[in-house]
């Protein structure tokens, strides 16, 4: 079945450590997102791409950075700029056109 | 710029009652829009979406929701709730060319009462 999958579902860093979030999709979607997910805040964006080797900053990029390299593939950094990391963090992926995404099941990372 | 605004952080229905909850949108363009729920640590998953071809929308597990231009609303309802309802549910807007990425409303937490 094709569908979009997130590891590790749950990640913990230490102070000043960057982390890498995988996403990966088998949905041949061009375009990925990833999303923060915070209590009462909703979704915010994150960093987004619609195809491969290009990406856009979303409302709240800094201190996280992406690659693009493959068509199946968005990981998402956490670098040690991010002062409140602790979050659950969402990637989706969808075809061209309008069609609503799909998510992930999530990764959610607590800093110790 | 498209934003979404969900009344209401919390609603609380009876196991049998109808669900409404509600959703008002901002958009300079025709806007899409899209119905979301999110069960505890899962990811989203589409109940429903509007594209402009019918303003009264069905989705999955029995729910709808009804595009009203004039009211820049898009309400969700279900005639009688059970209790594997109880979710997050979260409405988002997008530009008609999906293009640019969905805009989602902060989330209302539903919790139904046997």
């Amino acid at each position: 079945d094709g569908g979009i999958t997130q590891s590790p579902k749950y990640l913990f860093r230490k102070e000043g450590q960057n982390v890498t979030l995988s996403c990966e999709q088998n949905l041949n979607h061009d375009a990925m997102y990833w999303y923060r997910q915070d209590p009462g805040q909703g979704l915010r964006l994150i960093y987004y791409s619609q195809i491969v080797n290009d990406f856009q900053k979303g409302d709240i990029a800094e201190g996280y950075s992406v690659s693009r390299e493959k068509k199946e593939s968005f990981p998402l950094t956490v670098t040690s700029a991010q002062k409140n990391p602790t979050a659950f963090y969402l990637c989706a992926s969808t075809r061209q056109g309008n069609y609503g995404y799909t998510f992930g099941s999530g990764t959610r990372l607590t800093v110790v | 710029a498209q934003s979404v605004t969900q009344l209401g952080s919390h609603v609380s229905v009876s196991e049998g009652a109808l669900v409404l909850l509600r959703c008002n949108y901002s958009s300079s363009v025709p806007p899409y829009l899209f119905w979301y729920v999110q069960y505890p640590n899962q990811g989203l998953q589409l109940l429903l979406k509007y594209t402009s071809a019918a303003t009264l929308v069905k989705g999955i597990n029995g729910f709808e929701a009804e595009f009203k231009k004039s009211e820049t609303s898009f309400h969700l309802t279900k005639p009688s709730a059970h209790m594997s309802d109880a979710a997050e549910y979260f409405c988002a807007v997008s530009e008609w060319s999906g293009n640019t990425p969905l805009v989602f409303g902060k989330g209302t937490r539903l919790s139904v009462i046997a």
